[in-house]
């Protein structure tokens, strides 16, 4: 059974990098990684996507090893607007497995 | 560019009673997905439509739950009779026409349904 896990809760403060890492075990050759974030009442939004190795954009980092069974979102220098849901999605063949989100707090 | 939309935001509605959830996808994307997250859980996959056509609908939970997607564009799902435990957060998503690297999928806001 094709499942993702991350933690449940961070807290973090204003101006750290926070980690947050999800596994997925089951994880296929052509399956990819992606980070979702959200806030209350809102739909998940789109952070980052990557396959293997490292990716980078202008908000986050993904940090993914070679046997790709985790995977790590990497948020610089956090702010307090940072304060929500991230979700990990992997695309188990078709279906597309979330993880149960891990709720970040940033602290001022 | 307008995002995802879906109506209604909230529907209250009795157990037995039907509902039906739109998504209007963004122009252009040939790929609209629908998920649900019930009280505590997880977001849960439902299905998944290349145009009209249902590419993976494996996560319905039962025959009660009935999704169109009619000349490729909005797509309803449809809950009849709804019970209690179809309550939650219903959301669409959409995204473009590629499947490998995969596609950004797009959120909408979701639509909360209570059923009580």
């Amino acid at each position: 059974l094709a499942k993702t896990t991350q933690p449940i809760s961070m807290d973090s403060y204003e101006g750290q990098e926070v980690n947050i890492t999800c596994s997925h075990n089951n994880i296929a050759t052509n399956d990819y990684i992606t980070w979702y974030q959200q806030f209350p009442s809102q739909g998940p939004r789109f952070i980052i996507q990557g396959y293997k190795t490292k990716v980078t954009n202008e908000v986050a980092s993904l940090f993914i090893p070679a046997d790709r069974k985790s995977s790590t979102l990497s948020l610089p220098r956090v702010s307090l607007s940072d304060t929500a849901v991230y979700y990990c999605l992997v695309n188990y063949g078709q279906n597309f497995v979330f993880g149960p989100g891990t709720r970040l707090s940033v602290l001022p | 560019e307008a995002g995802v939309t879906q109506f209604p935001s909230h529907s209250v509605i009795e157990k037995g009673q039907t509902v039906t959830l739109r998504c209007d996808p963004i122009s252009g994307h040939d790929n609209l997905y629908w998920y649900r997250r019930v009280m505590g859980k997880e977001i849960k996959f439902l299905l998944h439509f290349v145009k009209e056509s249902k590419q993976d609908e494996s996560g319905m939970p039962n025959n009660r739950f009935l999704a169109e997607r009619t000349g490729g564009t909005y797509s309803t799902l449809k809950v009849q009779p709804a019970e209690l435990e179809d309550s939650g957060v219903y959301f669409c998503a959409s995204s473009q026409d590629r499947a490998y690297p995969l596609s950004e999928q797009y959120f909408g806001p979701g639509t909360r349904l209570t059923v009580t």
